[in-house]
């Protein structure tokens, strides 16, 4: 089993749509959880990291359950600019960050 | 401020051939990480290191070598080029603030 799971993409949505992504890890000692952004042929970029308390910055709305060991990404009021690829990202302490494959996600005006 | 840069950007080896990638951080960073990217395989980690001098294997470490002489160095060897080896190539380095990722080596082998 993969350690980090993620929606099957690509999402493809209209202007101002909400969308949501999901994604799952395997290993329970994970302690750090972060969504990456990826533009085509760039290098991945930090969006945000998730807390268990949940957070928010701006559109965009992250929540962890350690639980379920479910992770996931809500995006309100999308723009085109937000067409990219969202990858879901875990780490174990000092460990290296583990990335799922990734979700595509294209905004259509 | 440069970050982390990666050289070459590009490259097209022949099978068998070998080359070395160069990845240099300018920001101190104890921890750098060679990571590959293969459509829809999201981003697998090749080989890290967690200080001057150390290695360590990551996921996908068969058929590539690294080392750490110098703290802002972190090179990637291919001894021998396979075709399963095309790919595009991240590296980073981190501290407890996070990673800083470099813009990537597109290498195809032929």
């Amino acid at each position: 089993r993969k350690e980090v799971e993620q929606d099957p993409g690509p999402f493809n949505v209209p202007e101002g749509a909400t969308v949501a992504f999901n994604c799952t890890y395997s290993n329970s000692a994970s302690q750090s959880f972060f969504w990456y952004r990826q533009d085509c042929r760039k290098e991945p970029k930090l969006l945000m990291s998730v807390y268990s308390s949940g957070n928010e910055d701006g559109r965009f709305t992250a929540q962890l359950n350690r639980a379920s060991q479910y992770i996931s990404l809500l995006i309100r009021d999308s723009k085109l600019s937000d067409s990219a690829t969202y990858l879901c990202v875990v780490t174990s302490g000092n460990t290296p960050l583990v990335f799922g494959k990734g979700t595509r996600l294209s905004v259509i005006a | 401020n440069a970050g982390v840069t990666q050289t070459p950007k590009f490259r097209v080896l022949k099978t068998g051939q070998s080359m070395t990638l160069l990845c240099a951080q300018d920001m101190n960073h104890e921890y750098m990480y060679w990571y590959r990217q293969d459509p829809g395989m999201g981003l697998r980690l090749i080989h890290y290191s967690v200080g001057e001098g150390t290695t360590a294997k990551g996921e996908v470490p068969d058929g590539y070598n690294v080392s750490r002489l110098k703290k802002q160095n972190f090179l990637l060897g291919l001894e021998s080029a396979a075709p399963s080896q095309t790919s595009v190539y991240f590296c980073a380095s981190s501290d407890t603030y996070g990673y800083t990722f470099g813009s990537g080596t597109r290498l195809t082998v032929v």
